[in-house]
């Protein structure tokens, strides 16, 4: 256990939806990642977040967005849900620089 | 541009035998070289990392190898057993204030008994 924890463990639902996955970070971590991981592109990095502001933004959809709240855990919102959105999504965190602990993931599908 | 390569994609090697996965990195800031082990349908678990200020890192049957010059940095697994049978992944973060990581596409390892 990492100590990262991660709701829902899984997500079903339609094209065109919207929905929040959060995540909760180890004790005393102050930034959060989010990855996508998905068969045909792997492990991709989506967005960071330290101590609520955001750090830094990767291979983001405009359609998707995240936050932080001042307790330190984040929600990663998807909207208007297609098809390929359908990926295992991870949430990590750490400290500052060094190590990131990964959460269990929830699995999305969209169907 | 931010990119790891990794290789290679599949390996499989007989219980007992050594493995070895390596990783090329592009950005010349990259100061910190995470490996991970994922076993299917399971989290990403960091099983050893490296910084630039060292060339060699050993956990037990792990150890982890960088060339800064060449931009190289290798994982080795002694004397494996099926339970290392996983995917692996190495990892490096681009220079700057991020510690965003930018994964290798993988490495399936498989142990046969």
């Amino acid at each position: 256990d990492s100590g990262v924890t991660q709701t829902p463990k899984h997500l079903i639902t339609a094209t065109g939806q919207r929905v929040t996955l959060r995540c909760s970070p180890r004790s005393g971590d102050l930034s959060v990642y989010w990855y996508q991981q998905s068969l045909d592109q792997g492990l991709q990095f989506l967005i960071q977040y330290y101590n609520g502001e955001e750090r830094a933004k990767g291979n983001i959809l405009e359609r998707f967005s995240a936050q932080q709240f001042p307790d330190l855990h984040s929600e990663l919102n998807l909207s208007s849900l297609e098809l390929g959105d359908s990926a295992l999504y991870f949430c990590a965190s750490s400290v500052d620089v060094g190590e990131q602990y990964f959460g269990p993931g929830t699995r999305l599908t969209v169907t | 541009g931010e990119n790891v390569e990794q290789h290679p994609s599949t390996l499989s090697v007989q219980e007992g035998d050594s493995a070895v996965i390596k990783c090329t990195y592009s950005d010349s800031a990259s100061n910190y070289f995470p490996w991970y082990k994922q076993e299917l349908g399971k989290r990403p678990q960091l099983i050893i990392d490296i910084r630039s200020n060292v060339g060699e890192k050993k956990d037990q049957r792990i150890a982890v190898t960088l060339n800064k010059t060449a931009k190289h940095f290798s994982l080795h697994i002694t004397e494996t057993q099926p339970e290392d049978s996983a995917v692996y992944f190495c990892a490096a973060p681009p220079g700057g204030a991020t510690n965003k990581l930018i994964f290798g596409t993988g490495t399936l390892l498989a142990v046969q008994p």
